[in-house]
């Protein structure tokens, strides 16, 4: 079955840590690979997209992504977190199919303690 | 604001009641989608529209849901008869046409049944 594996469901960090947070996903086929953000009170944004080409992705605000192809996974990374970062953060996957619909992984709660 | 926008925001209701809720996509975008989001988990898809034509439901979506999308544009979706297992937050994503494209979230309607 398709689905996304979200292994670190709570994160506390103190400011200017290192974030590495992991997804996998289940299918071998070809993929889309998404991360989400949301911060409190807010709607889901888009972090960063990985479609083809350099695995290695960037997003907003400081974040990046690399997909492994041969280890299903498209972890988020980001070198120095700010108190800012606390939030929700979502790993998603584009399966294929005519509907593009988006399988999520349980989430990941982010909290930076300044 | 030119994103997803999403109506109630919130809304409490009676168990048995019927509620409905509207969704107004980024005008370009031909694409629709309803999410539901319980409580630590990741939003888990329940239909799709390609313009008015309604592509593809999840076995989550029971007879009791039914969603419409007239014209193309806005998208309703209706529960009858809830359940206190309909608390939910309930998200409308819309994108252009293509698989390498982002869906957008609008901020979702928050349900709880009493």
């Amino acid at each position: 079955a398709q689905s996304v594996s979200q292994h670190n469901h709570h994160v506390i960090l103190s400011e200017a840590a290192s974030l590495e947070l992991g997804c996998n996903y289940s299918y071998g086929g070809t993929v889309n690979l998404f991360w989400y953000v949301q911060y409190p009170g807010q709607h889901l944004q888009l972090l960063l997209k990985y479609f083809s080409g350099d695995p290695l992705v960037k997003g907003i605000k400081g974040f990046e992504a690399e997909f492994i192809k041969s280890k299903f996974s498209f972890n988020l990374r980001k070198p120095s977190v700010q108190w800012s970062d606390t939030a929700e953060y979502f790993c998603a996957v584009n399966y294929g199919g005519a509907t593009n619909k988006l399988i999520f992984g349980t989430g990941t709660l982010l909290a930076v303690q300044p | 604001d030119t994103g997803v926008s999403q109506n109630p925001r919130h809304k409490i209701t009676k168990r048995g009641q019927n509620v409905t809720f509207r969704c107004d996509p980024i005008s370009e975008h031909n694409r629709l989608y309803w999410y539901r989001q319980t409580l630590g988990q990741g939003p888990e898809f329940l239909t799709y529209f390609q313009n008015e034509a309604q592509l593809e439901k999840s076995r989550l979506l029971s007879d009791r849901f039914s969603a419409e999308r007239p014209k193309g544009s806005f998208s309703t979706l209706e529960i009858q008869r809830t359940e206190q297992g309909d608390s939910a937050m309930y998200l409308c994503a819309s994108s252009s046409g293509g698989r390498n494209t982002e869906a957008f979230f609008g901020q979702g309607t928050r349900l709880t049944v009493v």
